[in-house]
């Protein structure tokens, strides 16, 4: 069965400075993997995924994340981080074959202080 | 054009009570996924309907049930209330193919008292 990993439940970082939220995987064979953030009282919005192709993917808001399958990771990352990014981010995953289910982590809640 | 919407946006249950929520997709997509988020759980698949079928279903009891319908609108149904299905509830609706991203609604707010 497919799972992500969320390791982090808070990230701290201060205005300006570059953010890492991380993800690890597990998926039988090769995935898709996508990121969402969350707002208060609202649902989840979709940021970037990673499909096929280049590791790196770029995203909304300056988002990216780099997919590496050697270490089945997807981590999201900003250069210089913004009090208007703090809020819930959701890892996901989803098997390339056979009809799975997109599965989502626990969320990291990334807090910019100014 | 028109978002994912959900209805109603708060609710509130006795235990015991069954409870209907609804999911109206973004035009021209034909699945349509449920999932539950509390605080410890984080997001907890449900189901996921394509063409009016289930195509996955999660790991919950049998009190939870959905079914889309052809117009690609879908239900989620819950019976026999417990205290710790209070949750909310997203719905999220896409083209289908798997590669696909998934576009959520502002979900439900059920609260089981």
């Amino acid at each position: 069965a497919q799972s992500v990993a969320q390791p982090e439940d808070q990230v701290n970082v201060a205005e300006g400075n570059p953010l890492t939220v991380k993800c690890t995987y597990s998926v039988s064979g090769n995935p898709y993997l996508f990121w969402y953030v969350q707002y208060p009282n609202r649902g989840l919005q979709f940021l970037l995924k990673y499909i096929t192709g280049d590791n790196l993917v770029k995203g909304s808001y300056g988002f990216e994340a780099e997919f590496n399958k050697s270490q089945t990771s997807f981590h999201l990352k900003k250069p210089s981080a913004l009090v208007s990014d703090s809020a819930l981010y959701f890892c996901a995953v989803r098997a390339r074959s056979g009809n799975t289910p997109l599965v989502f982590g626990k969320g990291t809640r990334l807090s910019v202080i100014a | 054009k028109a978002g994912v919407t959900q209805t109603p946006r708060y609710l509130i249950k006795t235990r015991g009570q069954q409870v209907t929520l609804s999911c109206s997709p973004i035009s021209g997509h034909r699945s349509v996924s449920w999932y539950q988020q509390t605080p410890g759980q984080g997001l907890q698949f449900l189901f996921e309907y394509f063409s009016e079928t289930q195509r996955n279903k999660g790991n919950f009891p049998g009190r939870f049930s959905g079914r889309q319908f052809s117009n690609s609108r879908s239900e989620m149904n819950v019976s026999t209330l417990e205290l710790g299905d209070s949750a909310l509830y997203l719905c999220a609706s896409s083209w289908g193919a798997t590669d696909t991203e998934a576009f959520f609604g502002q979900g439900t707010r059920l609260t089981v008292v």
